[in-house]
């Protein structure tokens, strides 16, 4: 059973780029969250998908958009890139109508240089 | 607004010694915790977590946590930890909206 799988693993992107990142949730899961860590810092939450609607979203700026597929799957895009968006990006995914907590994957490291 | 407390920013034990990891939050209403582990490089990986029911929950890898609403903690602790268990943990409180809030974490150091 595959859990959460992010791609791709490290990026290097120059001030002022556009990012795409990308997430497939694991089976039986129809939630994605998004979230970034700095380094040294603890996960933010961004913004959470489901049914390919945003839900809910955190204190983050227009620059930081999102889209979720009807097969569950996520993308996380960045314009206008700045060096402080540098960072840890999280997906985890989740059962909507579940508490059970998410499972996260391991993570794309975006360089921002 | 939710929020977690992490006071300590390193810990550092010997292996073989007990383990207690410090979290304190504030929430409005009973809160939903969690405790995740991230090994370097890696994502997160959920320990243990409490909702309602005895304030004393067990996780994975041998930690437990004892949820505290008059002290608004959920303290982490292992009773004799392992050279594999070095890594952050974060604490993290969600609401009715399952969505976690983290603290910054704490780096466990384990000498041998």
């Amino acid at each position: 059973d595959a859990g959460v799988t992010q791609s791709p693993t490290h990026l290097i992107k120059t001030r002022g780029q556009q990012v795409t990142l990308r997430c497939s949730p694991k089976s039986g899961h129809d939630t994605v969250s998004w979230y970034q860590q700095a380094l040294g810092q603890g996960p933010q939450f961004i913004f959470q998908y489901y049914e390919e609607e945003e839900r809910q979203r955190g204190n983050f700026p227009d620059r930081f958009s999102g889209h979720q597929f009807p097969n569950y799957s996520s993308e996380l895009n960045v314009n206008a890139l700045l060096l402080g968006d540098s960072a840890l990006y999280l997906c985890a995914s989740s059962r909507w109508d579940s508490n059970y907590g998410y499972t996260f994957g391991s993570g794309t490291r975006l360089t921002v240089v | 607004a939710q929020s977690v407390t992490q006071p300590d920013i390193h810990i550092t034990v010997s292996e073989g010694a007990s383990l207690e990891l410090r979290c304190n939050y504030s929430y409005g209403a009973t809160p939903y915790l969690f405790w995740y582990v991230q090994s370097p490089g890696q994502g997160l990986q959920l320990l243990l977590k409490y909702f309602s029911g005895d304030t004393l929950v067990q996780g994975i890898k041998g930690f437990e946590a004892e949820f505290k609403r008059s002290q608004s903690s959920f303290n982490l602790r292992k009773p004799s930890v392992h050279w594999s268990d070095a890594a952050e943990y974060f604490c993290a409180v969600g609401g009715g909206s399952y969505i976690p809030t983290f603290g910054r974490g704490t780096s466990l150091i384990v000498h041998p």
